[in-house]
């Protein structure tokens, strides 16, 4: 069975750069695509972007050039870069699969909470 | 205008049947869309239903019961979830998605309630 899960600090500052990755087991990293999303508390989800093994990547154009993502392969890990946080950052960030058929994600870390503050 | 539109909130009885609306913003024809519809109980993650593009071009979800299903309004340009013989555990919020632009864009997201 495939699992996700997320790793990094849980408190960033305002204006500093989010890093988190997400650890792939149960299966391998290779011909997925990998996705990033977020919730605020209460609130619906956010897509934040995608990396296929390859590396290409498609990134929500609302959060223009922040978001950088990273894949390697040999660790079975893909990573998200989010630079210049704000508050309204603050979110539960998941990362997830793309079935490679059909496309859903059908796959999903437990998610880790983020919240920017000073 | 956002890209996808959904109410935010919906009620209905147990036994009844639930209808949701995702509305394509204008410029966006649902005929051509692949509607993607994720459940969302609290504490847990997304779960994948189902998806919908056409009743020949349509896919379950594994596990996911047969009262649950897609379908479109193309008069009113929505993506539509439809859940028959309504259970109190299907209280949770629905999302629908589409890829649009070369990004996955989510709806807002609709409460149901189960009463």
């Amino acid at each position: 069975q495939v699992q996700l899960q997320e790793s990094g600090p849980g408190l960033v500052k305002p204006s500093e750069t989010l890093s988190l990755t997400c650890s792939v087991s149960g299966g391998s990293i290779n011909s997925y695509y990998w996705s990033w999303i977020r919730q605020p508390a209460g609130k619906g989800l956010e897509w934040i972007g995608r990396i296929y093994t390859s590396g290409s990547t498609n990134y929500n154009p609302s959060l223009g050039s922040r978001v950088t993502m990273s894949v390697d392969t040999s660790k079975n890990q893909f990573s998200l870069k989010l630079s210049s946080v704000t508050a309204a950052d603050t979110a539960v960030y998941y990362c997830a699969r793309q079935d490679s058929a059909e496309y859903f994600f059908d796959y999903w870390g437990q998610g880790t909470l983020v919240t920017v503050s000073s | 205008q956002p890209v996808l539109t959904q109410p935010t909130s919906l009620s209905a009885s147990p036994g009844a049947s639930a209808r949701f609306t995702c509305t394509l913003r204008s410029g966006i024809n649902v005929g051509t869309s692949r509607i993607y519809w994720y459940q969302q109980k609290p504490g847990s993650l997304p779960r994948y239903l189902l998806r919908y593009k056409s009743d020949s071009d349509a896919q379950q979800g594994s596990g996911v019961p047969s009262r649950f299903s897609g379908s479109k309004d193309a008069s009113t340009n929505a993506g539509l979830l439809l859940i028959s013989g309504l259970q109190s555990e299907d209280e949770a919020d629905y999302y629908c998605a589409i890829w649009y632009s070369s990004a996955w864009v989510f709806g807002g997201g609709t409460k149901l309630t189960v009463l």
